[in-house]
């Protein structure tokens, strides 16, 4: 079946500098993404969100870019910061009637920030 | 804010138990999911409940059941506990026109 991958699985990144969170996905018909931050031991927290009729959309510190021709989706942090540090997993919703609300998730990335 | 809240954040069990996990919100969702999420394998969707009394299997359904009598309540339970139950579950619920879904903090859960 398709499912939403990550390229990743671990990111180290110095405080301060730009994070790139990748995630493949392969049902071109999925519509609607979104990202999660996951700290140590507490529930999926939501970042953001994007529509297939996007490319871009930011956020507080936060961009997801959505490019639909290569099925890829990223999440830019800018400026990292040890608070950053979190699994991060996209997730990604097929509309498919009765269940329009499920969302399929990746594994995650987990991100340190070092200071 | 959407709060979504877990009865317990541990939990342990022993082999054959009836274990039941609470989950409560109070943004009037009327979607609710149970997940549970394994290291390796992400989230995987259990059951979820569109309005009271409805509920849906997920992908991995097979031991678990589900109650919902309320719609700020969604109950998973676990009929005859086992040792491959032993991971994180978590709550989430959802505007049933949004695909945002809200997450609660989890319980971790310890078959023994």
């Amino acid at each position: 079946g398709e499912s939403v991958g990550l390229h990743l699985p671990t990111l180290s990144v110095q405080e301060g500098d730009n994070s790139i969170i990748n995630c493949a996905y392969s049902n071109s018909a999925s519509d609607y993404f979104i990202w999660y931050k996951q700290e140590s031991g507490k529930g999926p927290q939501f970042i953001i969100d994007i529509r297939s009729n996007m490319d871009k959309r930011q956020g507080q510190r936060v961009t997801v870019l959505l490019n639909k021709t290569v099925k890829h989706l990223s999440l830019q942090i800018a400026a990292t910061q040890p608070g950053d540090s979190a699994v991060y997993f996209c997730a990604e919703n097929i509309e498919s009637g009765g269940s329009n609300y499920k969302l399929t998730f990746g594994k995650g990335t987990l991100l340190t920030v070092n200071p | 804010d959407v709060k979504v809240t877990q009865s317990s954040r541990y939990l342990v069990k022993r082999t054959g138990e009836k274990v039941f996990l609470e989950c409560v919100q109070d943004m009037d969702h009327e979607n609710m999911f149970w997940y549970r999420q394994d290291p390796g394998l992400g989230l995987r969707l259990i059951y979820f409940s569109y309005d009271v009394k409805m509920k849906e299997k997920g992908d991995i359904p097979e031991g678990y059941s589900v109650s919902r009598e309320k719609k700020e309540r969604f109950s998973l339970i676990l009929e005859s506990a086992s040792t491959n139950q032993t991971s994180m579950y978590l709550c989430a619920s959802s505007l049933p026109d949004s695909d945002t879904q809200y997450f609660g903090p989890g319980t971790r859960l310890t078959v023994l």
